[in-house]
């Protein structure tokens, strides 16, 4: 699979139920980061674990990172309707290498109301 | 605050023809800047990063071409555009920090591609 690779490639689920996205990567990282897009638009930044975090909480949003496993996880709790759109997971690269993110496939989130 | 603008927000363009899509960011300076390029329902494809004016870095070797003629302006380009091109493309930037991890990025609202 590819550097910061998602899954499940879509989910769906009823309002109010919690929404876990997986993500997955091969090399060393400095920071993985989560992003949105609502159909059409820009990409979002959610938030930024570093390396040595383990997990972060922003509102809704909870991100785990495990760097054993190369693996990280982000739970949105008590969906919404307007949370539907796709969610990418990025991994930067340790300092002085390559200046650039490497984002993942995404998973397509479907929230019914 | 800082804003990005990407345009045009849809294009059709025939097979040949040439290509300039241009991003402007306002609100800071020196920032890296990224294109990308985006297929139905999949990822992010990185075409071209910048680190400053002039500086280019190509991920992906094909017919298209990245400037930076000013600090927060970034074109892409294509002299003769294949099918192949179609896609949305995306503009994004991030805050340049010397060696630091790379930060956020911020992305402009895309622009759609349609070749015939």
């Amino acid at each position: 699979s590819q550097q910061g690779e998602e899954d499940p490639q879509a989910l769906s689920i009823q309002e109010g139920e919690n929404a876990t996205m997986n993500c997955s990567y091969k090399t060393s990282i400095n920071n993985l980061q989560w992003y949105r897009q609502n159909s059409g638009r820009g990409l979002v930044h959610l938030i930024l674990i570093r390396s040595n975090e383990r997990e972060k909480h922003s509102g809704r949003l909870r991100v785990t990172l495990d760097t054993s496993k190369k693996s990280s996880s982000l739970l949105i709790t008590a969906s919404r309707a307007a949370d539907t759109a796709s969610y990418f997971c990025a991994t930067a690269p340790p300092n002085g290498g390559r200046r650039a993110l490497t984002f993942g496939s995404g998973t397509r989130l479907q929230v019914q109301p | 605050s800082q804003t990005i603008h990407q345009w045009p927000a849809t294009l059709v363009q025939p097979v040949g023809s040439p290509l300039s899509l241009e991003c402007t960011v306002e609100g800071t300076s020196n920032p890296n800047l990224y294109w990308y390029r985006q297929a139905a329902g999949r990822g992010l494809q990185l075409l071209f990063y910048s680190v400053g004016i002039g500086q280019i870095s190509s991920e992906v070797p094909q017919n298209l071409s990245a400037s930076r003629p000013q600090d927060r302006q970034f074109i892409l380009s294509s002299k003769k555009l294949l099918l192949s091109d179609s896609g949305f493309y995306l503009c994004a930037w991030s805050v340049r920090m010397g060696t630091d991890a790379l930060r956020p990025q911020h992305f402009g609202d895309g622009t759609r591609l349609s070749i015939l």
